[in-house]
């Protein structure tokens, strides 16, 4: 069964530095996600992505995120300047379609990251 | 209470019982969502109920959904020590909208 992949599984990086999280969505999907969970809080939305675009975006996405489609197969999350309250699990997810009674969005496994 | 948010928050029960999760949410959907979460891992698909739709089932999973009452409710039954995990529901913020609203998750144990 197809999945969503994330890469690394845990990045651990200083403050003030840059970091990139990777996504590989399922092949036949034109909807891209991420989102992220505070350690015991709610998954929160970050941002949607479609046909090359940012298509919807939290108040959490500020300037220091970016999302890019790189090529054909992945799918980026950018923090410029990580802060401490960055430290959070990162997951992409995928649909097939977006707005309707029946997109499913499939989640990868997550990426922690730790900012000391 | 908040869009998407689940009762109650933890629940421990033997393995063989059922186990009943509920949510409630503000706003008009389109569907609802249930997921899975194994501690500290990725969110497992489990099952979409549209908004027309009152009751779905999928393997030992039977979601209901009452639209009038905003609420949504998972049952598993039998339950297994591996049904250890967080369970979330997930609606659109509002009808048509791309950003999936999660509540804070039903953690639910199962003894041996």
């Amino acid at each position: 069964e197809p999945e969503v992949t994330q890469t690394p599984s845990h990045q651990v990086t200083q403050m003030g530095q840059e970091v990139i999280l990777r996504c590989v969505p399922i092949s036949n999907h034109l909807y891209f996600y991420w989102y992220r969970q505070i350690l015991g809080q709610k998954v929160e939305f970050l941002v949607s992505f479609y046909n090359n675009e940012i298509s919807e975006k939290s108040e959490i996405f500020d300037d220091q995120f970016s999302v890019e489609r790189p090529d054909g197969s992945n799918f980026t999350l950018k923090i410029r300047s990580t802060k401490l309250e960055d430290s959070a699990m990162y997951f992409c997810a995928s649909s097939q379609t977006s707005g309707g009674s029946t997109d499913t969005q499939y989640f990868g496994p997550g990426t922690r990251l730790t900012v000391l | 209470s908040q869009q998407g948010e689940e009762d109650p928050q933890a629940l421990s029960i033997q393995e063989g019982e059922n186990a009943t999760m509920n949510c409630s949410y503000k706003t008009s959907i389109n569907n609802l969502q249930w997921y899975r979460q194994n501690s500290g891992r990725g969110l497992v698909h489990l099952i979409l109920i549209r908004s027309n739709e009152r009751e779905k089932h999928s393997g030992r999973l039977r979601v209901t959904l009452d639209t009038s009452k905003k609420s949504s409710s998972l049952l598993i039954t039998a339950s297994r020590a591996a049904d250890t995990a967080s369970y979330f529901c997930a609606t659109p913020e509002h009808q048509g909208a791309q950003k999936l609203v999660f509540g804070q998750g039903t953690r639910l144990t199962i003894n041996p």
